[in-house]
């Protein structure tokens, strides 16, 4: 079992719509975690921290369930420049694991 | 702040022959990060170390492939007697252990090809 799985995608949706990424890991003593953007050809870049008790930043909301060992991504209103590969990331005891990715395109 | 570095961006190479790659992690960061990635996959872990020590190598990594960070700040990442299957983007990141959640910040990469 791979330590860190994502949905496999891809994600074709249309402007404005809502879309759910979830991740699920096999660390249960796993510390932080994260969800990243990468756009094509470019490095990773960081999108959100999560945290604990869920947190949001404009308009994508991290949540993260330790009894399930998942973590989820929520982007609401999608805008084209949304379009991108998103990928969850989750430390262990130092070590940082990433999901495979999932393909996000947003179209008009 | 520069940025997480890495040299070259690009490295051309026959199969068989020796190539080394180098990061230069952000200054203050003690964290240090290897990842290589393929084509429609996401970052595969390779290694890290915490100042001057690895502290994890991945048991998917053969012995063809070495990394040292000699005096905890920049590291070098080597693959001897290159396979064609080596071939993909070698990622470096840092992070500050000190840092919330402790993120990582990621260089532009060194593109491997293999021919």
């Amino acid at each position: 079992r791979k330590e860190v799985e994502q949905d496999p995608g891809p994600f074709n949706v249309p402007e404005g719509a809502t879309v759910a990424f979830n991740c699920t890991y096999s660390n249960s003593a796993s510390q932080s975690f994260f969800w990243y953007r990468q756009d094509c050809r470019k490095e990773p870049k960081l999108l959100m921290s999560v945290y604990s008790s869920g947190n949001e930043d404009g308009r994508f909301t991290a949540q993260l369930n330790r009894a399930s060992q998942y973590i989820s991504l929520l982007i609401r209103d999608s805008k084209l420049s949304d379009s991108a590969t998103y990928l969850c990331v989750v430390n262990g005891l130092g070590d940082m694991r990433f999901g495979a990715g999932t393909r996000l395109t947003v179209k008009p | 702040d520069t940025g997480v570095s890495q040299d070259p961006r690009h490295k051309i190479t026959k199969r068989g022959q020796n190539v080394t790659f180098r990061c230069d992690p952000i200054s203050e960061h003690n964290r240090l990060y290897w990842y290589r990635q393929t084509l429609g996959q996401g970052p595969e872990f390779l290694t890290y170390f915490q100042n001057e020590a690895q502290l994890e190598k991945s048991r998917l990594l053969s012995d063809r492939f070495s990394a040292e960070r000699p005096k905890g700040s920049f590291s070098t990442l080597e693959i001897q007697r290159t396979e064609q299957g080596d071939s993909a983007m070698y990622l470096c990141a840092s992070s500050d252990t000190l840092e919330g959640g402790s993120p990582l910040h990621f260089g532009n990469g060194t593109r491997l090809t293999v021919t």
